[in-house]
């Protein structure tokens, strides 16, 4: 079956940079595209961004543009989300997601790395 | 970019009731939308895909319309699991996918 591994919390301090991983298994890594969505607290859902795992091309929102960077390794069947210079309202949840095998909508979610970003 | 509003942001209702949540996108998304239900703690959950496909395993009191800019979810005979927060998804543009902001589906 399809699971999204995530890695732990994380403390940051404002500026710093934050690395969320997400360790795939149960299916064919490079096969589909992984997605990144964040929710603040008490907030809505917001997508950040895509990576397509086979070619590692990728599609940022506007909003993360030359904060955010998507990696992977397809040795390790693992994503990366990297984003920087952090502020505190980057406090959220992280999720990955994975689309469904014939669709584009995410389908399959991580368990979600809460990132805290506090002085 | 696509915009995506989405009504009510809040909505009471009472178990059997029968209620309607609304998305409308700022430009034509075809049939490219899906609804999702989140509850505290959880991951979202995938509940229709392509407007009104009905995903595997979510029960049929789940139903989804709409084409080009107007989206509705529709829940039949509201049960003690439904209360939960929903959301819609645009995924037309493959560049850039959006959210609504949200309904809390709350017990009256």
């Amino acid at each position: 079956q399809v699971q999204l591994v995530q890695s732990g919390a994380e403390v940051k301090k404002p500026g710093a940079s934050v690395r969320v991983s997400c360790k795939a298994s149960g299916y064919t890594f490079t096969g589909f595209f992984l997605h990144w969505v964040r929710q603040a607290p008490g907030q809505g859902l917001e997508w950040m961004g895509r990576i397509n795992p086979n070619h590692g091309n990728t599609n940022y929102a506007q909003k993360f543009q030359g904060r955010v960077t998507m990696t992977r390794d397809t040795s390790v069947s693992t994503a990366y989300m990297d984003l920087s210079g952090l502020r505190s309202d980057d406090t959220a949840i992280y999720y990955c997601a994975r689309v469904p095998d014939h669709g584009d909508y995410v389908e399959f979610w991580g368990q979600g790395t809460l990132v805290i970003v506090s002085s | 970019d696509i915009q995506m509003t989405q009504s009510p942001s809040t909505l009471s209702a009472s178990l059997g009731d029968r209620v309607t949540i609304t998305c409308r996108a700022s430009q034509s998304i075809s049939r490219w939308l899906a609804w999702y239900q989140q509850k505290p703690g959880q991951a979202p959950k995938v509940l229709i895909y392509q407007a009104s496909n009905l995903q595997s395993g979510v029960p049929s009191r789940f139903s989804g319309s709409g084409s080009g800019t107007e989206f509705t979810l529709t829940i039949t005979s509201l049960q003690p699991d439904d209360f939960a927060t929903y959301y819609c998804l645009q995924y037309s543009s493959y560049m850039m996918y959006t959210f609504g902001q949200g309904t809390k589906l709350e017990i009256k």
